[in-house]
């Protein structure tokens, strides 16, 4: 099976502007997360849906992230405007099913820097 | 609320010898236990996991895990390690009682296996 596609693999940009990331999950997958992995540090939970509902954005940071799931398939996460601090990897993950029981499977990433 | 620590920041072994790669917990419920495993410019790699059952858990390549629950630990290990197996490690958990759906990454574990 195809795996979860992101894009792009790399993004520069200065501080201020605005990016915004693609994911696409696993086929059938209901279950979509975006971690936020900054260099040195685990994964840490931005945004997770569950089809095209928000299931959990407690630590997004709302003033200037924000994501959409509109028809539960693809996702696109969005920074505006981009601070120096951004500059991490956002990965994406999918599952099957909104279970405890199921692990991840991730894409290989977007790796942001903000100058 | 739910934690995981991940003592050690790098962990060096011979090829050939056993490894271990160390992870405590914090959890008010049960603990669901995950590891995976991240190679450069590459996505998370879900590598076993803990539900419920038999503490010794198998997973891909050749990894297994034990989890204790008198200390809390979900050891990742195996038998003989190989050149191949050197990546950055994370263990996981999720909460039953407390942590719905989100599951808390350590910081992870770099690996390096020496010919």
């Amino acid at each position: 099976e195809a795996g979860v596609a992101q894009s792009p693999r790399y993004k520069i940009i200065e501080k201020r502007q605005s990016v915004a990331f693609w994911c696409n999950p696993i086929s059938g997958h209901a279950t979509l997360y975006w971690y936020q992995q900054i260099l040195g540090q685990g994964p840490k939970l931005l945004i997770q849906f569950q089809n095209n509902g928000v299931v959990d954005d407690s630590q997004l940071p709302k003033d200037r992230f924000s994501a959409e799931r509109l028809k539960g398939v693809d996702s696109t996460l969005k920074i505006q405007p981009a601070k120096l601090e951004d500059s991490a990897v956002y990965l994406c993950a999918s599952s099957l099913v909104q279970s405890q029981a199921y692990g991840y499977t991730f894409g290989s990433g977007t790796r942001l820097t903000v100058v | 609320a739910q934690s995981v620590a991940q003592p050690e920041d790098q962990v060096n072994v011979a090829e050939g010898n056993p490894l271990t790669v160390k992870c405590t917990y914090s959890v008010s419920g049960n603990p669901y236990l995950f590891w995976y495993v991240q190679y450069p410019n590459r996505g998370l790699q879900f590598l076993l996991k803990y539900i419920t059952g038999d503490n010794l858990v198998k997973g891909s390549y050749g990894f297994e895990a034990e989890f204790n629950k008198s200390q809390t630990s979900f050891h990742l290990k195996k038998p003989s390690a190989l050149v191949s197996d050197s990546a950055l490690y994370f263990c996981a958990v999720r909460d039953s009682l407390t942590g719905g759906f989100k599951t808390i990454f350590g910081a992870g574990t770099r690996l390096f296996v020496k010919a």
